[in-house]
């Protein structure tokens, strides 16, 4: 498809383990950002990939998120030791790199992964 | 530090009842803003980009502004499938900034 794509759409864990989120982004598309939005909430910066610079990870909350980006392809998001205030959606977004001069050019969001831990 | 602030952070419109949604925002050197809507259990849609002020956008029922302290999103005689949260969102050199949203509900 021609959209940013989020893998699972919904994702029950218990509390202390492990998940994984997947992100796959709009060809040609070399920024790539993460999100948290808990109920009603605004949007949660997390980390931004952009091109072959270092990620900006200064919006992870703690130690225990990480992120990985595989050349200008897949993100996945890790969250370990999984507690109840992760419970969330996790949204990821694509865009050109305004590093490059596209400031204009604004970010596709997927529909995001649901989190619940229980 | 760049703020974005949204107001109202609710509004209910009856069909038909235009209004207009604020995007203040504080930031050293402004690059674009961009405004979204998000529906329940979705991930925000791109609406518009606004690069200059004095700038407008429109795209059916909505139009976007621009001036050099703030945004507004207009909207003419709304419908029910209207309602949703807007969100803006404003980039600079160094980084991006969204605002809180406005959630509007519209009445049929």
């Amino acid at each position: 498809g021609a959209g940013v794509s989020q893998s699972p759409s919904n994702k029950v864990t218990e509390k202390g383990k492990d998940v994984e989120l997947r992100c796959d982004p709009i060809s040609g598309h070399t920024a790539l950002y993460w999100y948290r939005q808990r109920l009603g909430q605004g949007l949660e910066f997390l980390i931004y990939f952009q091109g072959n610079s270092a990620p900006d990870k200064s919006g992870l909350p703690s130690d225990r998120f990480s992120a990985e980006r595989t050349g200008e392809s897949v993100s996945t998001l890790t969250i370990q030791r999984t507690q109840q205030e992760d419970s969330a959606v996790y949204l990821c977004a694509s865009s050109l790199d305004f590093g490059q001069g596209h400031y204009n050019s604004p970010l596709h969001f997927g529909n995001g992964t649901r989190l619940t831990v229980t | 530090e760049d703020q974005v602030t949204q107001s109202p952070e609710a509004l209910r419109l009856q069909e038909g009842e235009s209004s207009s949604l604020n995007c203040s925002y504080t930031v050293s050197g402004l690059r674009g803003l961009f405004w979204y809507r998000q529906d329940p259990g979705k991930g925000p849609e791109f609406l518009f980009t606004l690069y200059s002020a004095g700038e407008e956008k429109e795209k059916e029922r909505l139009k976007a502004t621009l001036t050099k302290k703030e945004s507004f999103l207009h909207i003419t005689a709304p419908k029910p499938e209207d309602s949703a949260t807007y969100l803006c969102a404003v980039r600079t050199a160094r980084q991006l900034t969204f605002g809180s949203g406005t959630q509007l509900t519209v009445l049929p």
